[in-house]
C-alpha cells in the first residue's frame, strides 16, 4: 500500500517564477493538507482540500493556490516566488477531514 | 486550537526510557493531543494520540494527566533511530477541517 507521494523531490527556481508541486495521497484517503517547513521551524499549515474545494485555509497570501482533482490527487501553485518562499512543502493526507493525517516525504523548493 | 509547550532538546542514553513532556494547559475537551516525529528533514511520522486516557502502541505510550494540561511521550528503551523532533500538537478530531498547528518541538539526542 503506497503511502503519501510527492513531486518532485528537489527543484530550483529564480525569484518571480512561478512553481507546482504535486500530491498523491495514501490509497483511501480523500482530504490533503499542504504544509510550508522553513528552515529550522516546524510545519505552518498552508490549506486543506476535501471533495475539490478549499476548506480551511492558514495564514498565506493569495500567491499561494492549490487543486484537487477527482481522484484525489493534489497539486500546489506557487506564483511570483520569493526567495522566502524556500521551504521544504509537505502533503498529508487522511481518510476524512479531521481525522488522522500521513505526510510524505515533502518537495525541498529553492528559490535563487 | 490550544498551544502547546515543549522544552527545546533533551538527551537519553540508548536502551533507556525517553520521557518527552508537553504542557497545554488551555485545552479544550474535544481537543485531542497527538505525537509526531521528524527524522531529519523527512516527513513527519504519526507516533499516537489520546484524548483523555493513556495510550500505548508499538511505538510508545502517551500518558495524559488527569485534568488534560499536560502529557508525556515515553519512547520505552530508546535507539539512535529513535532520535528526532517530536512534536506534541493538540487538534480538534471532527468531521470538519482541522489543521495540524506545529510549534518548534522537541529535539531528542540518543547517544551510545
Amino acid at each position: 500500500d503506497a503511502g503519501v507521494t510527492q513531486s518532485p523531490t528537489h527543484l530550483i527556481k529564480t525569484r518571480g517564477q512561478q512553481v507546482t508541486l504535486r500530491c498523491s495521497p495514501k490509497s483511501g484517503h480523500d482530504t490533503v493538507s499542504w504544509y510550508q517547513q522553513a528552515l529550522g521551524q516546524g510545519p505552518q499549515f498552508i490549506f486543506q482540500y476535501y471533495e475539490e474545494e478549499e476548506r480551511q485555509r492558514g495564514n498565506f497570501p493569495d500567491r499561494f493556490s492549490g487543486h484537487q482533482f477527482p481522484n484525489y490527487s493534489s497539486e500546489l501553485n506557487v506564483n511570483a516566488l520569493l526567495l522566502g518562499d524556500s521551504a521544504l512543502y509537505l502533503c498529508a493526507s487522511s481518510l476524512r477531514m479531521g481525522e488522522l493525517e500521513y505526510f510524505g516525504p515533502g518537495t525541498r523548493l529553492t528559490v535563487t | 486550537d490550544a498551544k502547546t509547550t515543549q522544552p527545546p532538546s533533551m538527551d537519553c542514553a540508548e536502551g533507556r526510557a525517553a520521557n518527552l513532556p508537553c504542557n497545554h494547559s488551555t485545552i479544550s475537551g474535544n481537543e485531542y493531543v497527538y505525537w509526531y516525529r521528524q527524522i531529519h528533514s523527512q516527513g513527519p511520522q504519526y507516533i499516537i494520540h489520546g484524548l483523555k486516557n493513556n495510550e500505548t502502541n508499538e511505538m510508545a505510550s502517551l500518558i495524559i494527566t488527569e485534568d488534560r494540561k499536560s502529557s508525556t511521550l515515553i519512547l520505552p528503551h530508546a535507539t539512535l533511530r529513535d532520535t528526532a523532533v517530536y512534536y506534541c500538537i493538540v487538534r480538534v478530531a471532527t468531521g470538519t477541517a482541522s489543521k495540524l498547528t506545529f510549534g518548534t518541538g522537541t529535539r531528542l539526542q540518543v547517544t551510545l
